[in-house]
């Protein structure tokens, strides 16, 4: 079973204040990807990866950083955190050399910026 | 760009009723059609998946048909159960752009016992 796991679960941080979100991947997956989840709006592509210092831009890319330091780890950046980034973050991988392949999911890391 | 839309975003329904989820997307080229479920504190998980070749999915008693001419991906089950209860989302994938995945909005379906 492919696993992809997120650190930490749940973040408070202040308005202006400086997050890394951590995600790490044990599946030999090429891409990963950083989502957020909001009521309304379902999943949206923050920026994701298809290798060790590659980084695509998402649909949704203002105010965060990512960076891809290895095969496994992929790193989401708030470097001055805003109440809009409240939001559930999904970390996620795939094999994109197969096609049409499946996407696996962390559990999640809720952020509350207050 | 991609987009996949889901018209409801509430779905309330009794055990044994028909379930019917609607999701239109609109993409330049053939995508791959995904439906993803979420349970309570879990990330999405793949229901089933469509691609051109096959035109119909189906997983664990839900269907879903891909309609090139309507651009529907709509989510069926005959008889639902309270432990369908979850949030349905609707995905694609554009083959030719990488494996970018562009979701709906998600349904939340609730099934009383």
């Amino acid at each position: 079973e492919a696993a992809v796991t997120q650190s930490p679960r749940n973040k408070v941080t202040v308005t202006g204040g400086n997050v890394t979100l951590s995600c790490r991947q044990t599946n030999s997956h090429n891409y990963m990807y950083w989502y957020r989840q909001d009521t309304g709006h379902g999943l949206r592509l923050i920026h994701y990866s298809y290798g060790a210092g590659n980084l695509q831009i998402g649909d949704v890319p203002d105010g965060y950083k990512a960076t891809r330091t290895t095969q496994e780890d992929f790193f989401l950046l708030l470097e001055l955190a805003s109440p809009s980034q409240t939001s559930l973050y999904f970390c996620a991988s795939s094999d994109a050399r197969r096609v049409n392949t499946e996407v696996f999911f962390g559990k999640g890391t809720r952020l509350t910026v207050v | 760009g991609d987009s996949v839309t889901q018209k409801q975003g509430q779905v309330t329904l009794s055990e044994d009723d028909f379930l019917f989820i609607n999701c239109t997307y609109s993409t330049t080229t053939y995508p791959t059609l995904f439906w993803y479920v979420q349970y309570p504190g879990q990330g999405p998980q793949l229901l089933l998946k469509v691609t051109t070749a096959n035109n119909k999915g189906i997983s664990r008693g839900f269907e879903a048909t891909y309609d090139k001419g309507t651009t529907s991906f709509h989510l069926q089950k005959a008889s639902v159960q309270e432990s369908d209860s979850a949030v349905y989302f609707c995905a694609l994938v554009n083959n030719n752009a990488g494996a970018k995945l562009t979701f709906g909005g998600g349904t939340r379906l609730t099934v009383r016992p």
